[in-house]
């Protein structure tokens, strides 16, 4: 069965360094979320992503925070500046429509650890 | 605001026995309503889901899903648990406003199936 990829599994940052996230959704699915996951606390919504741009972002995501679909595979999550708080678990997602029934598939996620 | 309560931290059930594990929601209209369920270091894997038509939905692995419209409630079960099921397991609703699939999610809730 096709799966959603993420790399890497775990990154460990300086506080204030960029860091990247990636994720390689299945082939055949036009939307892609970002989620994450603080210790002990619910999967929040960050973004969701169609047709090369956002389309629905939550205030977590703020201006510090960007994706990407550099070419027909890969989706990214790019953090700037990294602050202690952004230490989470984040998942990407895909879907094969917007369709709100559809299920979305999750990869493994990345842990984030940010120094 | 839509929100999602799973009201117990853990549930803890004898292999071979039913187990249930609790769900409501807020929303606004109709809801589509989702159980996932992540085992350690995965990601959330799709299990069921609610729609519309018949209030019970099966799902994978034996699971299934009461819809309750009165009760606002998505209680899933499973007549006979097995050990393997032991996971945490998460609700979650779409919005039923919007195009985007943005899922909201419960807390989660820790199933321990003992043998």
């Amino acid at each position: 069965e096709p799966e959603v990829t993420q790399t890497p599994s775990h990154q460990v940052t300086q506080m204030g360094q960029e860091v990247i996230l990636r994720c390689v959704p299945i082939s055949n699915h036009l939307y892609f979320y970002w989620y994450r996951q603080i210790l002990g606390q619910k999967v929040e919504f960050l973004v969701s992503f169609y047709n090369n741009e956002i389309s629905e972002k939550s205030e977590i995501f703020d201006d510090q925070f960007s994706v990407e679909r550099p070419d027909g595979s890969n989706f990214t999550l790019k953090i700037r500046s990294t602050k202690l708080e952004d230490s989470a678990m984040y998942f990407c997602a895909s879907s094969e429509g917007s369709d709100r029934g559809q299920p979305q598939h999750f990869g493994d996620g990345t842990r984030l650890s940010i120094l | 605001a839509q929100s999602v309560a799973q009201p117990e931290d853990q549930v803890n059930v004898a292999e071979g026995n039913p187990l249930t594990v609790k769900c409501t929601y807020s929303v606004s209209g109709n809801p589509y309503l989702f159980w996932y369920v992540q085992y350690p270091n995965r990601g959330l894997q799709f299990l069921l889901k609610y729609i519309t038509g018949d209030n019970l939905v099966k799902g994978s692995y034996g699971f299934e899903a009461e819809f309750n419209k009165s009760q606002t409630s998505f209680h899933l079960k499973k007549p006979s648990a097995l050990v393997s099921d032991s996971a945490l397991y998460f609700c979650a609703v779409t919005r039923t406003s919007g195009n985007t699939g943005k899922l909201i999610f419960g807390q989660g809730t820790t199933l321990q199936v003992k043998p």
